[in-house]
């Protein structure tokens, strides 16, 4: 099925412990990018990528990490979970940098106790 | 500073009647989007509807249309013949180019729609 793939669809982490969100999708797009939604604050960007080899930093970066090394994943990384990063998360995706984002995955619950 | 507020943050409509979301959003920009996205307890955020600042017409889409009123930094939702379907959240959010040659897009708070059999 084309879309955007993230995993796992929860998770729960200790304070201190690192791990990944994967995405992927298959739809050759260029731009990929993560958000955090928070109860309250709508979805806020943490980091975006505009094509293979290129990330940069959005509203949120403190405490996550970023690589693209292949156009179809965009992983997130958690170096040291604190409780202020539970939150749900998403990926999202489209063809270029000006389209319109239009492609969500299912998101990410993630629990740091 | 760009803001996006939805000041309903629960609405209720009965199955098959109309019900609208308000959004109102601060810019100073004249080249922007303006979007309803939708997400169902699913949790996927799914594309509604999109209007370009430019346009006058409103955008529609079925049983989705917008009321833009540009000069009062309005855009709300209308959704006619409401169906359980419909019941989710609700976030505007508006899209501006950066000065850097990206785009960056504010979303607003969410409004919860609940749809009464």
């Amino acid at each position: 099925n084309a879309g955007v793939t993230q995993t796992p669809k929860f998770q729960v982490l200790k304070t201190g412990q690192s791990m990944t969100l994967q995405c992927a999708q298959d739809m050759n797009h260029e731009y990929m990018s993560w958000y955090r939604q928070d109860p309250g604050m709508g979805l806020r960007l943490i980091h975006y990528s505009v094509g293979a080899g290129i990330t940069d930093q959005g509203e949120v970066p403190n405490g996550y990490n970023v690589s693209r090394s292949t156009t179809e994943d965009f992983p997130l990384r958690l170096l040291s979970a604190a409780p202020s990063q539970t939150s749900v998360y998403f990926c999202a995706s489209s063809s270029r940098q000006g389209a319109i984002l239009a492609f969500f995955g299912q998101g990410t619950r993630l629990t740091v106790v | 500073a760009q803001t996006v507020t939805q000041s309903q943050p629960e609405m209720s409509v009965q199955e098959a009647e109309t019900v609208t979301l308000s959004c109102t959003y601060d810019t100073s920009e004249s080249d922007y989007y303006l979007f309803w996205y939708k997400q169902p307890p699913s949790r996927q955020m799914i594309l509604v509807i999109r209007q370009e600042a430019y346009k006058q017409q409103n955008a529609t889409e079925n049983r989705f249309s917008v009321n833009f009123q540009k000069a009062a930094k309005s855009f709300s939702l209308k959704i006619s013949d409401s169906q359980l379907g419909d019941a989710a959240m609700y976030f505007c959010a508006y899209r501006r180019p950066t000065t850097s040659g990206t785009y960056k897009y504010i979303f607003g708070t969410g409004t919860r729609l609940k749809v009464l059999a």
